[in-house]
């Protein structure tokens, strides 16, 4: 079975400090998806990125940046320049590849509270 | 805006009722997927439609079911409800290829039984 584990429940940093939020995953399948989506206080759930498991780059987005390597089946995303609108919960979830249209659902990891202070 | 419309957005009700919640998916989503939020649980995968078809169930309780319609939007009863249920329950939505997509969620229906 396919698993997400999201080691740190809270991260509190000083607003322009860098922070990473870490992301391990465990499943059989040799093709995976891994997602981060962000859930700020409001509540929604936004996607932020998308990676499959045959895509080892590093991507950077602005602020965010993600580094995903397979040999320690690890998902990291790090924000740089922190700012207070960053403050949210975090999840990364991995979601196993089938054939089009078929069943396929997203395991969330635990997820991050990162509070960035002003 | 995902695109995804979820009503009601807050919903109070009493042990032992019944209620539905009602998702409308992205416009040309044909899947929808219905996850449930709690404090001690986390984010909780219930259940899968594709086009109108049941394609993947989690960890949906008996007292609790889901239908698509022909027009797609999706809905999620939940009976008899105990006060474990209270929840944020979110419905979210994907295009046909499914494989690798990322899932489009709406901004969620809390639910509070007193």
């Amino acid at each position: 079975a396919q698993k997400v584990t999201q080691a740190q429940t809270e991260i509190s940093v000083v607003e322009k400090e860098d922070v990473t939020l870490d992301c391990v995953y465990e499943t059989r399948d040799t093709t995976y998806y891994l997602f981060w989506y962000k859930q700020p206080p409001s509540g929604e759930l936004v996607f932020l990125i998308r990676r499959n498991s045959f895509d080892e780059q590093n991507e950077i987005s602005g602020r965010y940046s993600w580094n995903f390597q397979k040999s320690t089946s690890s998902f990291n995303f790090t924000i740089t320049a922190s700012q207070v609108v960053d403050s949210a919960v975090y999840f990364c979830a991995l979601s196993e590849a089938r054939s089009s249209g078929s069943a396929r659902q997203l395991t969330f990891g635990s997820g991050t509270q990162l509070t960035v202070l002003p | 805006d995902s695109g995804v419309t979820q009503t009601p957005k807050h919903l109070i009700t009493a042990t032992g009722q019944r209620v539905t919640l009602r998702c409308s998916p992205r416009s040309g989503d044909l899947s929808v997927y219905w996850y449930q939020q709690s404090l001690d649980q986390g984010l909780q995968f219930l259940i899968q439609y594709y086009n109108g078809e049941e394609r993947a169930k989690g960890n949906i309780l008996e007292r609790f079911s889901a239908q698509q319609f022909p027009d797609l939007h999706s809905e999620l009863n939940l009976s008899s409800l105990e006060l474990g249920d209270s929840a944020l329950y979110f419905c979210a939505s994907s295009d046909y290829r499914g494989l690798g997509g990322e899932l489009f969620f709406g901004e969620g229906s809390r639910l509070t039984v007193l």
